[in-house]
């Protein structure tokens, strides 16, 4: 099946750092790939929506300028968590669409980010 | 916000035993997805349902869709301890453009 990777897996880094997570899609092309954020024993929270070749769209209460989306290519996005803080600490989820296969939708591993 | 509504919260069960989880929602659907979660993994997409079927069924799943009541059921029989993980619904409004709303998640753990 269709495998979506994120790199890095786990990240620990200093407040006010930023961090670089990475999305991709191995074997298929995603015009649209989705950020979402999980904290321990709870549900998924869409951050936002990222679409390749133009702005991503963010959902309510999420700040565009803290968490910076590029989607350059059919097969990558990238989330940076800008001067990260400890509250950022959290799991990082992606996923991406199947541009060819309706309503299919991949998830990545996730990325454990802890900032100290 | 969150859509889908899931009960129980947690639940417990002797492995061979069957798993029944519900979900409710709140608005229209396109369809409705269940994933499954293992601890600090990622989501492993496990059944859709459109808003058009009524049952669907996969291996060792079931799920089964009401749009009249807006609620959903995951039913795993013969339930193995590698079943332990949490449990969520998604859904997909219409217009969403894949956009998924996830509920709360339930947590199974299956004694083996």
């Amino acid at each position: 099946g269709a495998v979506v990777s994120q790199h890095p897996s786990r990240v620990i880094c200093k407040s006010g750092t930023s961090v670089k997570i990475e999305c991709r899609s191995l074997d298929f092309q995603a015009t649209t790939m989705f950020w979402y954020r999980q904290f321990p024993k709870q549900s998924l929270m869409l951050m936002a929506t990222s679409n390749e070749g133009s702005k991503a769209t963010y959902e309510q209460g999420v700040e565009k300028d803290k968490f910076l989306i590029n989607h350059a290519s059919l097969t990558l996005s990238t989330l940076t968590v800008t001067s990260a803080h400890p509250e950022d600490s959290s799991f990082y989820i992606c996923s991406a669409r199947d541009s060819g296969v309706p309503d299919t939708q991949y998830f990545g591993p996730g990325t454990r980010l802890t900032v100290l | 916000s969150q859509q889908g509504e899931e009960d129980p919260q947690a639940l417990s069960i002797q492995e061979g035993e069957n798993a029944t989880m519900n979900c409710s929602y709140k608005t229209s659907i396109n369809n409705l997805q269940w994933y499954r979660q293992n601890s600090g993994r990622g989501l492993v997409h496990l059944i859709l349902i459109r808003s058009n079927e009524r049952e669907k069924h996969s291996g060792r799943l079931r799920v089964t869709l009401d749009t009249s009541k807006k609620s959903s059921s995951l039913l795993i029989t013969a339930s193995r301890a590698a079943d332990t993980a949490s449990y969520f619904c998604a859904t997909e409004a219409p217009g969403a453009n894949s956009k998924l709303t996830f509920g709360k998640g339930i947590t199974l753990s299956v004694r083996p």
